[in-house]
């Protein structure tokens, strides 16, 4: 079955840099476009990017353009999200999910368990 | 301020129906299709309703979906205590580029 395990989680010092991983397995990684959402303590759920299939189309919320870059590792079946000049407002459960799709525009159908980031001094 | 509009709260009693709206834009919900997802108390989303009306595989067919025009509906009949959750509407949104969820809504089983 489908398994996606988010890991990089923990807490982070305001401004710097991190990353967060999503391993994948139980399906063909590389035929599905990849989310990252993301939940605030107490809060529903905020959608933050999507990468397709090959990773060479990717889009994300204007809330986090220039500032979180998908990317991802299909020899490797892993997803990345790199995450710059991080604020509090940036802690919340991330989450992993699958796409029905390759292009990422079909829905997700899948989740990972999320990953807890803490922006904090 | 979410792009897609939820009640914040639907109650109703056992065995009851009730149903959550969910409204958007031309841009979003006018030309693509909903998905619904529940979310119990610490676990991560799940599918429950895709392309409007389609229950994912494995979801009771309690749960339904339905659409018209700039907005979607999710239904819930026989309702159950086990149902109480947060319920999200989502969909990709033509302008944005990009998927937008609404802002959720708790249902309580009275």
């Amino acid at each position: 079955q489908v398994q996606l395990v988010e890991s990089g989680g923990g807490v982070v010092q305001p401004g710097r840099p991190h990353r967060l991983s999503c391993e994948a397995s139980g399906f063909t990684f590389s035929n599905h476009g990849m989310h990252w959402v993301r939940q605030a303590p107490g809060k529903g759920l905020e959608w933050l990017a999507v990468i397709s299939f090959d990773g060479n189309k990717n889009y994300s919320t204007d809330l986090v353009m220039g500032r979180f870059t998908i990317s991802r590792d299909n020899s490797k079946n892993t997803l990345y999200l790199q995450m710059n000049n991080l604020n509090g407002d940036d802690t919340a459960v991330y989450y992993c999910a699958k796409d029905m799709g390759v292009s990422g525009s079909q829905g997700i159908d899948s989740w990972g368990r999320g990953t807890l980031v803490i922006v904090s001094s | 301020q979410s792009v897609l509009t939820q009640p914040p709260s639907v109650s109703a009693a056992p065995r009851q129906r009730v149903t959550i709206s969910c409204s958007g834009s031309n841009s979003n919900i006018g030309q693509n299709g909903v998905d619904w997802y529940q979310q119990l108390p610490g676990a991560p989303p799940k599918l429950l309703v895709y392309y409007d009306d389609q229950v994912a595989s494995g979801v009771s067919d309690r749960f339904s979906g339905s659409k018209s025009g700039t907005s979607a509906s999710l239904a819930i009949s026989g309702l159950q205590s086990d149902d109480e959750a947060a319920y999200y509407c989502a969909a990709w949104d033509d302008s944005r580029k990009g998927w937008v969820f609404g802002g959720g809504t708790q249902l309580t089983v009275l």
